[in-house]
């Protein structure tokens, strides 16, 4: 079956770090990839998106590359601010179904 | 786009009795999600539908939860009893059909049952 992992949180770091959470996955055939942030008290959100091998999905300074050939979906950003603390959860779907496999998430604390 | 709209935001009940969640998707969507999130054990998907017909019920956790999808613009999620196990935050998510489709939450409502 399909299965996201994430890297355990939380993640703490200072306002302008860099930042990275890993993410990698199992899937049959060739998924599309997804990262959500969660802010306090709301739903998720999609941050970005990718569909194919080698597609880098980008939004709000957050960046991930599709790589196939480590199955992985890792989320960066160069320089991390305040507001960007949250939850966020890589995600996949395959095939010809809808149902969203979900990572863990991983809590972002960034500190002034 | 008035995005994916649920409530109430904020439901607090006594063990036993009947709790409705609502839930408004977004106009011209055509799968509808229902998920609980919890500290423990993190997002769970109870039910999707498909243009109103429940496709996977599986993650229902029991009889004591059920859900409808009576036209394309409403759904409900009902916990009769309710227990205090079931205190979560619902979440409605809406979405296109498709691979690259994403999913649109609500903002969630958070039940307390005491």
């Amino acid at each position: 079956g399909n299965s996201v992992t994430q890297m355990e949180g939380p993640v703490t770091l200072s306002e302008e770090a860099f930042l990275t959470i890993n993410c990698t996955y199992t899937a049959t055939g060739y998924p599309s990839l997804f990262w959500y942030v969660q802010y306090p008290g709301e739903g998720l959100q999609l941050l970005l998106k990718a569909t194919k091998a080698d597609d880098k999905g980008s939004n709000k300074g957050f960046e991930a590359t599709y790589r196939k050939e480590t199955t992985s979906f890792h989320l960066e950003k160069g320089s991390v601010q305040v507001s960007d603390s949250a939850v966020y959860f890589c995600a996949l779907k395959s095939g010809g179904y809808q149902k969203v496999t979900f990572g863990t998430g991983t809590k972002l604390q960034v500190i002034p | 786009d008035a995005g994916v709209i649920q409530s109430p935001r904020h439901e607090v009940t006594e063990m036993g009795q009947e709790v409705t969640l609502r839930c408004k998707p977004i106009s011209g969507h055509d799968y509808l999600f229902w998920y609980r999130q919890t500290m423990m054990r993190g997002l769970e998907l109870l039910i999707y539908f498909n243009n109103n017909v429940p496709i996977d019920d599986s993650g229902m956790p029991e009889d004591r939860f059920s859900a409808k999808m009576p036209n394309a613009s409403f759904s409900t999620l009902k916990i009769q009893p309710s227990e205090p196990r079931d205190s979560a935050v619902y979440f409605c998510a809406s979405s296109f059909s498709g691979p690259n489709s994403p999913l649109h939450f609500g903002n969630g409502t958070r039940l307390t049952v005491t």
